[in-house]
This record gives structure tokens, C-alpha cells and sequence, in this order.
């Protein structure tokens, strides 16, 4: 069953600590997102990678970090630099000039 | 730089009446503009697309509508029921000028939408 996974559905960061959310994909598809959602926002690009060991930053990739190892597999870091990471991270991965397929998404809250 | 403005944020429409979202564009380079349609809790899902070289394309209830000219794209449900109740998001892809690459996007703050019984 083709599809995008991302784990876990719920994390919990205490300050200072890094955390990594994960995003695996078996569409075979060359190109994964990381997206941000906060509410009346909309969906704010952090990290973007079209091909296996490349990725290039979006528009809010401070506090962020990403490889690309894997074609299936793009984890994203958020690490102790990001101030506000209290949010709702969505994944994606598409063919290339396609829409794309959404991963269920994790909800990261500090305490 | 690049961006999607959507409106209007709410949404709230009878059973059975037509409901239309609108989005604008900045990037004259954008070439496909896709809908998805996000129920709360869970991941959005697409659910029709327009690329530039086409001015409608309709799908059931469901329709898009694209004027490039003036840089602006629609969505259009009708006969709406109660489960077309979500946030629907529009969405532009980025231009060559973003880096030399295509296909990701930008996207609107979306529009809820509440249909009532």
C-alpha cells in the first residue's frame, strides 16, 4: 500500500533539546517537502529536496535541519536555535510539477 | 517575494448552495495551481488541479477556474453538503526564479468552510 508515513503523531520538546520528526515515503517519488502549520497561517515551507543528497531551505528553514540520505526517507531536526517550534509539521513528496501527497502530519508542543 | 492570497478566511454557506474561494498569485512564472482540502485533524488531500495552459477544469461538484492574465484562480463547489465542511487551501508552484527550481509550492492561509444542514 504505496503512501507517506510520518512519525511519531505526537512530540514533546523540552527547551534546549533537539528533536527529529520522521517522513518515509515508498511512491518512489524524487521530490520531499517539510512543511510548518500554525493556525491562520497556511503552510510555510521549511526545507525542500528534489533529489537524494540535496535539499535546499524554504522560507522559514531557521531552527531547522534536514538530510536526504534515502529517496524514502527525509527527517527533519528541530534543534534548540528554533525559538517558537510549537506547531503542526506536515510532509510531502511528488513527482516533480505534481501535486503532492501529504504525510498525516506531527503535532511537536514544548513543555 | 512570492505570494498566495486567498479569501475570504470563512466560509459559511446553506446545503445545497455554491460556494467560491479565490486566490491571487505574484509569480507570473507559476504554472500549476492545485486545491487540497484539509478535515480538522487530518492531512490535507488533493483535490483538483489547473496547470496554465488550461482555463477550467471541473470535476463533479467541483470546478477551477484560472485567469492568468490577471494572475488569479478559483474554486468552485457546487450542491455543497455537510461533509465539504474543512479548510481548503489553494496553492501556486514557485517559478524558475526560485532557485532554478520547480514543482514546490505556495501555498494560501486558507478557507474555512462550514456548510450548514
Amino acid at each position: 500500500d504505496g503512501g507517506i508515513t510520518q512519525s511519531p503523531k505526537y512530540l514533546f520538546r523540552k527547551e534546549g533539546q533537539n528533536v527529529t520528526l520522521s517522513c518515509e515515503q515508498n511512491l518512489n517519488h524524487d521530490a520531499m517537502y517539510w512543511y510548518r502549520q500554525d493556525p491562520g497561517q497556511g503552510l510555510r515551507l521549511i526545507y525542500y529536496s528534489q533529489i537524494v543528497n540535496d535539499f535546499q531551505k524554504g522560507d522559514i528553514a531557521e531552527g531547522y535541519s534536514v538530510s536526504r540520505e534515502k529517496k524514502e526517507s527525509f527527517p527533519l531536526t528541530v534543534t534548540s536555535a528554533q525559538k517558537n517550534p510549537t506547531a503542526f509539521y506536515l510532509c510531502a513528496s511528488s513527482e516533480r510539477r505534481d501535486g503532492y501527497t501529504f504525510g498525516s502530519g506531527t503535532r511537536l508542543t514544548v513543555v | 517575494g512570492e505570494n498566495v492570497e486567498q479569501h475570504p478566511s470563512t466560509l459559511s454557506v446553506q446545503e445545497g448552495d455554491s460556494a467560491v474561494i479565490k486566490c491571487t498569485y505574484s509569480d507570473s512564472a507559476s504554472n500549476y495551481f492545485p486545491w487540497y482540502k484539509q478535515e480538522l485533524g487530518k492531512r490535507p488531500q488533493l483535490i483538483i488541479d489547473i496547470r496554465s495552459n488550461v482555463g477550467e477544469k471541473k470535476d463533479q461538484r467541483i470546478a477551477v477556474t484560472l485567469n492568468k492574465t490577471a494572475k488569479h484562480f478559483s474554486l468552485h463547489i457546487t450542491e455543497t453538503q455537510p461533509e465539504d465542511s474543512a479548510v481548503y487551501f489553494c496553492a501556486a508552484s514557485r517559478g524558475m526564479n526560485y532557485g532554478g527550481s520547480q514543482g514546490n509550492l505556495i501555498f494560501g492561509k486558507g478557507t474555512k468552510l462550514s456548510v450548514k444542514p
